[in-house]
């Protein structure tokens, strides 16, 4: 079946400019995570939802940076006035439970910054 | 806060030679521990979720195991295609939050 899926999957920005990144989670799945991966590193946690209820988003770098998942499906991650030290992978996962244990990951955007 | 910790930060295998990965941790309480694979380019894929000390899991050419500090991976005669970076991620029982903390990986490569 489909898995999780992101568009774009490069995005070059130049410094200020906002820039708005989709993921299609598996259909059904309840949760969804938006990670950031800079190179060498594991991902790191952004935000999460469950259904269109975003219930954590203390990961989140900055006030520049916005989620939402307005009808439990699809999620758009969105960075305002990108800055250079935002240039990283950012991945969307899935998850079928509520506990969100094991999740299932996109191949995520690489955005660069400059 | 909590930790993961993964050893070595990278491994070179012949192949057909056994080796161990290992992930330590610290947790206020787990409630589940998670072994990923990751391939250049891509997202992680999942492959073990281990819930209490001495579960063990098998896939193929891989058994995860678990401690209540530690969890290992271990590749039994590995194959070229098993090089990627293997991430742990452990996910916490305690404050009602799913959110899990990973590891920085283990990047293996397996030569032919």
């Amino acid at each position: 079946g489909a898995g999780v899926s992101q568009s774009p999957r490069y995005k070059v920005a130049k410094r200020g400019q906002d820039v708005a990144l989709r993921c299609d989670p598996i259909s059904g799945h309840v949760s969804l995570f938006w990670y950031q991966q800079a190179l060498g590193q594991g991902p790191e946690f952004l935000t999460y939802f469950q259904n269109e209820a975003q219930l954590d988003k203390s990961g989140l770098p900055s006030d520049r940076f916005f989620a939402e998942r307005p009808e439990g499906s699809v999620s758009t991650l969105k960075i305002q006035r990108t800055q250079q030290e935002d240039s990283a992978v950012y991945l969307c996962a899935s998850s079928p439970s509520s506990d969100a244990g094991e999740q299932y990951f996109g191949p995520g955007t690489r955005l660069t910054v400059t | 806060e909590d930790q993961v910790t993964q050893s070595p930060e990278a491994l070179r295998l012949q192949e057909g030679e056994s080796s161990s990965l290992n992930c330590s941790y610290t947790v206020s309480g787990l409630r589940g521990l998670f072994w990923y694979r990751q391939d250049p380019g891509k997202g992680p894929e999942f492959l073990f979720t281990l819930y209490s000390a001495g579960e063990e899991k098998e896939k193929e050419r891989l058994k995860a195991t678990l401690t209540k500090k530690e969890s290992f991976l271990h590749i039994t005669a590995p194959k070229p295609e098993d090089s990627a970076t293997y991430l742990c991620a452990v996910q916490a029982s305690s404050g009602g939050s799913y959110i899990p903390t990973f590891g920085r990986g283990t990047s293996l490569i397996v030569h032919p």
